[in-house]
């Protein structure tokens, strides 16, 4: 069956150092697939999109990657500070409709 | 302001009685989409809509229904509400696929006793 797994639950990391989080998926050959950042109680709000044939991505300090051989995409957020704190979900696109999240990876940036 | 709106944020209901959960943009976006938020689950798509009267299956539909008779409307149905449908819900609206960056409503928090 499909499947979306962002890493661990909880991602622990002081001001300053670079976040990573990972996103893996089995059983797809994704066309697009974004990043959205969700805080408590809102709905998610879009980062990047990144497509099937690009390795790379960045707007300021985000970058993703995305390599189709691995079935992996890397969300970076460098120089992180504790606003970044909040849960970050991948999305992957198979086709223009359909659409599937992962669980989310709740990062938490200490001061 | 470009937004979606979901009405009501809050319901608190009793199983069998029908509701309908509204979701409205002012982007004139073609694609609208329901989500379903459960922890541990994540988002889980119910329907989306590609423009007006072209609805489709999401992962999960089973118990709702949608119906897009106007662009900017997309409202999400449950007929005879179970407990099981207690969750968080999200509308989104995109210009024109799920491919592009899709605005989230502000979601509704349902409980089905």
């Amino acid at each position: 069956s499909q499947k979306i797994e962002q890493n661990s639950e909880a991602l622990n990391i002081q001001e300053g150092k670079t976040a990573t989080l990972t996103c893996n998926y089995t059983n797809y050959s994704p066309a697009y697939l974004q990043w959205y950042r969700q805080d408590p109680g809102r709905g998610p709000v879009f980062l990047l999109l990144i497509r099937e044939n690009e390795k790379e991505k960045r707007k300021e300090r985000l970058k993703v990657t995305f390599d189709t051989t691995l079935k992996q995409s890397l969300f970076h957020i460098t120089a992180s500070q504790p606003a970044d704190s909040a849960t970050y979900l991948c999305a992957l696109f198979i086709n223009a409709g359909k659409s599937t999240f992962g669980d989310g990876t709740t990062l938490t940036v200490k001061p | 302001e470009a937004q979606v709106t979901q009405n009501p944020r809050y319901l608190i209901t009793v199983t069998g009685k029908k509701l309908t959960v509204t979701c409205s943009q002012n982007m004139n976006h073609e694609y609208m989409s329901w989500y379903r938020q459960d922890p541990g689950l994540g988002l889980r798509q119910i329907y989306y809509s590609m423009n007006v009267e072209v609805t489709d299956k999401g992962d999960v539909p089973e118990g709702y229904k949608v119906s897009r008779k106007e662009k900017r409307n997309f409202p999400l149905i449950l007929e005879s509400p179970s407990p099981n449908q207690t969750s968080l819900y999200f509308c989104a609206s995109s210009l024109v696929t799920s491919y592009n960056e899709q605005f989230f409503g502000p979601g509704t928090r349902l409980t089905v006793l």
